[in-house]
């Protein structure tokens, strides 16, 4: 049984650039969950998608958007990158009422 | 708003040593709670959780008990592993329907030397 997964596992980008991150939730899973993993911090929430459509949102610029698709799969867009957007950005799945399982994450470096 | 916090680190340990990181919460209601960790390289594994007061979370030798009195859900062992060296993440789930967020700790490092 296949976990979360994401893909890719590293990338480089370079100020202003654009990125899209993606997310495969376990199986039996319809939420997915996004967060940003600074170096030696806690994970903080990004927002999450249910339905398709983003159920719930925290303290992150417009900049952050993102996406579900009828797979339940996810993609996480970033625009106009900043140097403080360099972070481990984390993919979570779950159904309701239990617990969140999450990706081994993306390692976004931006240059 | 919501809060975690955990014991400064990092802790460093002998093997078979006891294992306790603290963490306290501020949250309305009756939120869950959950210990992570997180090995390096890797994302976050879910260690053991709790949905209620008093309740304990078990797994692999770890426990923690969820204490509303004291806001607290502090993580022990009682005899560490080298394996055991990873980071490890207090957070609450809230309690209000709708509202899905995570809320973390900033993690505690801890490493156990033979």
């Amino acid at each position: 049984d296949a976990g979360v997964t994401q893909s890719p596992t590293h990338l480089i980008k370079t100020r202003g650039q654009q990125v899209t991150l993606r997310c495969s939730p376990k199986s039996g899973h319809d939420t997915v969950s996004w967060y940003q993993q600074a170096l030696g911090q806690g994970p903080q929430f990004i927002f999450q998608y249910y339905e398709e459509e983003e159920r719930q949102r925290g303290n992150f610029p417009d900049r952050f958007s993102g996406h579900q698709f009828p797979n339940y799969s996810s993609e996480l867009n970033v625009n106009a990158l900043l140097l403080g957007d360099s972070a481990l950005y984390l993919c979570a799945s779950s159904v309701l009422n239990q617990p969140q399982h999450f990706g081994d994450g993306t390692r976004l470096s931006i240059l | 708003g919501d809060s975690v916090t955990q014991m400064e680190g990092p802790v460093t340990l002998s093997e078979e040593a006891f294992l306790t990181i603290n963490c306290t919460y501020t949250a309305t209601g009756y939120p869950s709670l959950f210990w992570y960790v997180q090995y390096p390289g890797e994302g976050l594994q879910l260690l053991l959780k709790a949905t209620k007061a008093d309740d304990k979370g078990s797994n692999k030798g770890f426990e923690a008990t969820y204490r509303k009195e004291t806001t607290s859900f502090h993580l022990e062992k009682g005899s560490v592993q080298v394996s055991d060296s990873a980071v490890y993440f207090c957070a609450l789930h809230p309690s209000n329907f709708g509202n899905e967020k995570l809320t973390f700790g900033t993690g505690t490092r801890l490493t156990i030397i033979p």
